[in-house]
């Protein structure tokens, strides 16, 4: 079966830094796509980037951008300038093409410093 | 465009009673449907997928089951709550898998 690990629970950057979340995943599949999505104080989930596991250049959305290590099976999110509307919950997940099951990660909350 | 809404928003109930909560989407056909639940310290949970009209497919066999009478309405449900069912619940909507994810906006469920 396949899973999603984010090992850090909660970190901390001081704005207009740049932090980065892990992500790790287990599939035997080689067709497969990975999101991270945030999650406000508002509790509604907002996607901040997708990515295509067939394509090889790591997605980036403006501050956003990705690490995909596929050998390692390792997809991190870099967030830099760091601005205190970053202040979330973030999850990773998986999705595996052949089947329509989305996985989720435990979370990464992050705190901004001012 | 397409929209997705979920209710209630709160929701008290005591514990061995029923529950039913109500998600459906517009703007949009046949779309992949899915509740969630994310409870402290455990992120979000898949507790039921559905591709089509009566397809369902349990992730977490408990005292919950989904439904979905019509092509664009998701609802799940309990006969009889039990305390660790409290949580907030999450109907999402994808056109296909690779897609994007949209998220209603949520039901908190406190059983007491």
């Amino acid at each position: 079966a396949q899973t999603v690990t984010q090992s850090q629970p909660e970190m901390s950057v001081q704005e207009a830094e740049t932090v980065t979340l892990s992500c790790t995943y287990d599939t035997s599949e080689s067709d497969y796509y990975l999101f991270w999505y945030k999650q406000p104080p508002s509790r509604q989930m907002i996607l901040v980037i997708r990515q295509e596991a067939y394509k090889q250049q790591n997605a980036t959305e403006n501050r956003f951008s990705v690490n995909f290590q596929k050998a390692a099976k390792s997809f991190s999110l870099k967030i830099s300038d760091s601005q205190l509307g970053d202040a979330a919950m973030y999850f990773c997940a998986f999705d595996m093409n052949r089947d329509d099951k989305i996985i989720f990660g435990k979370g990464t909350r992050l705190h901004i410093l001012p | 465009s397409q929209t997705i809404h979920q209710w209630p928003a709160t929701l008290v109930q005591p514990v061995g009673s029923p529950l039913s909560l109500e998600c459906t989407v517009e703007g949009t056909s046949n779309p992949n449907l899915y509740w969630y639940r994310q409870a402290a310290g455990r992120g979000l949970q898949l507790l039921f997928y559905s591709v089509g009209i009566g397809q369902i497919s349990s992730e977490v066999p408990q005292n919950l089951s989904a439904s979905r009478p019509q092509d664009r309405q998701f609802i799940l449900s309990s006969k009889k709550l039990l305390l660790s069912d409290s949580g907030f619940y999450l109907c999402a909507w994808s056109v296909m898998s690779g897609d994007t994810i949209y998220f209603g906006e949520g039901s908190w469920l406190t059983v007491v």
